[in-house]
Formats: structure tokens, sequence, C-alpha cells
């Protein structure tokens, strides 16, 4: 069955120490890979997204992501965390060919930064 | 843009009620998505339309779930005869639709919906 597993439920880094967010997918073919960002009362925002091509990619608020084909990951990055970013994270895929509604989430991995 | 709008943000009802979910898409949208997030979890699509068409409804929890976009504008998400496990937030996505590598969603901020 297709899934999206995020390890990590929740995180707590200091703010302006660096972040990573774990990804791992579990799909036969290549899959769209996606991270989303939820604030409270806010919609779902989306950060990056990989479809082909240059497996570091870059997104927006300074976070990046790496699709690792051989160990079926996606995970999120970004150097300097700052207290804005706090909030919940959400990977998902679709399948290749498949609309982008048509997404899978991770449970998600609630970020706190400490200040 | 001014946003996808979901109406009501916060909506309690009794056990047997039924409820009805409106969301306004982004204008000129042509698609429209519907997900259900219970708490832990990520969201979890439900349905989409394409213009008025409705072209996945597989995954519709149960028939007490219907959804509706009658103009292409507009939708409506009906819960039937609801029950305690239907407490979620119910969330709505548009996008223009241009394929899946062009295609950029849109989310609402949802509906919470609670169930006594």
């Amino acid at each position: 069955a297709q899934s999206v597993t995020q390890p990590d439920i929740h995180i707590t880094v200091s703010e302006g120490a660096s972040l990573e967010l774990r990804c791992n997918y579990s799909y036969g073919a290549t899959p769209y890979l996606f991270w989303y960002v939820q604030s409270p009362g806010q919609g779902l925002q989306l950060l990056l997204k990989y479809f082909s091509g240059d497996t570091l990619v870059q997104g927006i608020k300074g976070f990046e992501a790496e699709f690792k084909r051989s160990q079926s990951s996606f995970n999120l990055r970004k150097p300097s965390v700052h207290w804005s970013d706090a909030a919940e994270y959400f990977c998902a895929v679709i399948l290749y060919g498949g609309s982008q509604g048509n997404l899978i989430f991770g449970k998600g991995t609630k970020l706190s930064v400490k200040p | 843009d001014t946003g996808v709008s979901q109406d009501p943000r916060h909506k309690i009802t009794k056990r047997g009620q039924n409820v009805t979910f409106r969301c306004d898409p982004i204008s000129e949208h042509n698609r429209l998505y519907w997900y259900r997030q219970t708490l832990g979890q990520g969201p979890e699509f439900l349905t989409y339309f394409q213009n008025e068409a409705q072209l996945e409804k597989s995954r519709l929890l149960s028939d007490r779930f219907s959804a509706e976009r009658p103009k292409g504008s507009f939708s409506t998400l009906e819960i039937q005869r609801t029950e305690q496990g239907d407490s979620a937030m119910y969330l709505c996505a548009s996008s223009l639709g241009r394929g899946a590598t062009n295609e950029k969603l849109f989310f609402g901020s949802g509906t919470q919906l609670s169930v006594l």
C-alpha cells in the first residue's frame, strides 16, 4: 500500500539552529513529493515540491529538501530556524500522472522553536 | 487572490444531525478538493471536482457523505446523521488544474466539526 512516514511526531529546536525533518515514502514508481506547512488557524501552504531532475529542491522561507531514491526519502532542511517557523509540517506524495489534489499525507511533524 | 474561504469556521452539532459546509474557491479555479483531517493525522483526500463534475468520490468515507459543486464555483459538503467519529477538520482546496506538474493547490483554513 502507498504510504508516507514521518518518524518524528514532535521536534524542538533552538532559534538559529539547523533543522531536518524526515520523510520516507513507500511506492513502486517515482512519486511526486511535496512538503506543506500548517500554522494554527491558517491553511496548508506549499513549501516545495519535487517532480524530477535535480534532487535538491529549494522552496520558500529558506527551506530545501533532498530526494534520495536509494533511501526512499525526501527530508526537509533549513540551516537556521526562526521562531516564526514553529508550525506543523507535512510530507505528501502523489503518484506519477495523478492530480496534485490526490495527495497522500504523512501524519506530520510538529516543530517547536525555543528562544 | 482573495483565498479559499470556508464557512463556518466551527460547527458543533449533536449526533444524528445533518451538517453542511461551504467552500468558496479562488475565482476561476476549476478544480476543487475536499479533505478531512483528524487530530494527529495528516489530511485525508475525500473527493474532487473539475468544474461541476465530481471526478473522484470513491474516497468519501461513507454514503452519509456527499458533495456538490452545482455551478462550478462554490462547493458544499454534507454529512448526514453525524456520528462522533465525524469530528474533524474539513479542508477545502482549489487550483487551476493544468496538469500535475503545473498545478498549485491553495487551501482554506478549514471547518472544525465537533459532534457531541
